[in-house]
């Protein structure tokens, strides 16, 4: 298995421009998170999916930041407008979260991001 | 509150040394208990994890933990340390009815010559 896929693995663009990260989990896996890492507040979980449906966007910062999920292979988190403060590494994980059971989290490499 | 420390922001090991890093928790269910490796650039892999049972969990790379529920502690372990093993390590804690990880703060291991 290839693992999760992210892409790209590094971004550099400038404020207030539409950043869009990307997202392939590991086939069969129903569970996708969305992370944020950074050095003041270490890593935020912004949102999780199961079964392609949002559960949890507590995480997401504000409305400029967006995440779908619009079929099990594939997802996205959008910012509009970035702004220098959104520089981290996003990371995308995935596990399959099977009833009375809870799996590891695998994650992909990361996405750099640089808002300058 | 649910929450992981970390206390150890830094460590240093000379090459061969034994490692211990500290995990301190707080959970209100049963907890369900992870340590992460994250090497530069890279993202995290899992090396170990605890559910239940024996409280001394082997992990890849020659790592154990042991789970002291008395401490609430779930420290980390190596008898010989290798310099491919600097990286930093997280320590994180779930539960059985919940998806969510929560992560400490991190140990960053530096390894001497």
């Amino acid at each position: 298995d290839a693992g999760v896929i992210q892409s790209p693995r590094h971004e550099v663009t400038e404020m207030g421009q539409e950043v869009t990260l990307r997202c392939k989990p590991i086939s069969g896996h129903n569970s996708l998170f969305w992370y944020r890492q950074t050095m003041m507040r270490g890593l935020e979980l912004l949102i999780y999916f199961n079964n392609n449906v949002p559960i949890d966007d507590s995480g997401m910062p504000e409305d400029r930041f967006s995440a779908k999920m619009p079929n099990a292979s594939f997802s996205t988190l959008k910012i509009q407008p970035s702004e220098p403060r959104d520089s981290a590494v996003y990371f995308c994980a995935s596990t399959l979260n099977a009833a009375g059971a809870y799996n590891e989290q695998f994650f992909g490499p990361g996405t750099r991001l640089t808002v300058l | 509150a649910q929450s992981v420390t970390q206390p150890d922001i830094h460590i240093t090991v000379s090459e061969g040394a034994s490692l211990e890093l500290r995990c301190n928790y707080s959970y209100g269910a049963t907890p369900y208990l992870f340590w992460y490796v994250q090497s530069p650039g890279q993202g995290l892999q899992l090396l170990l994890k605890y559910f239940s049972g024996d409280t001394l969990v082997q992990g890849i790379k020659g790592f154990e933990a042991e789970f002291k529920r008395s401490q609430s502690s779930f420290n980390l372990r190596k008898p010989s340390v290798h310099w491919s093993d600097a990286a930093e390590y997280f320590c994180a804690v779930g539960g059985d009815s919940s998806y969510k990880l929560i992560f400490g703060s991190g140990t960053r291991l530096l390894v001497r010559p």
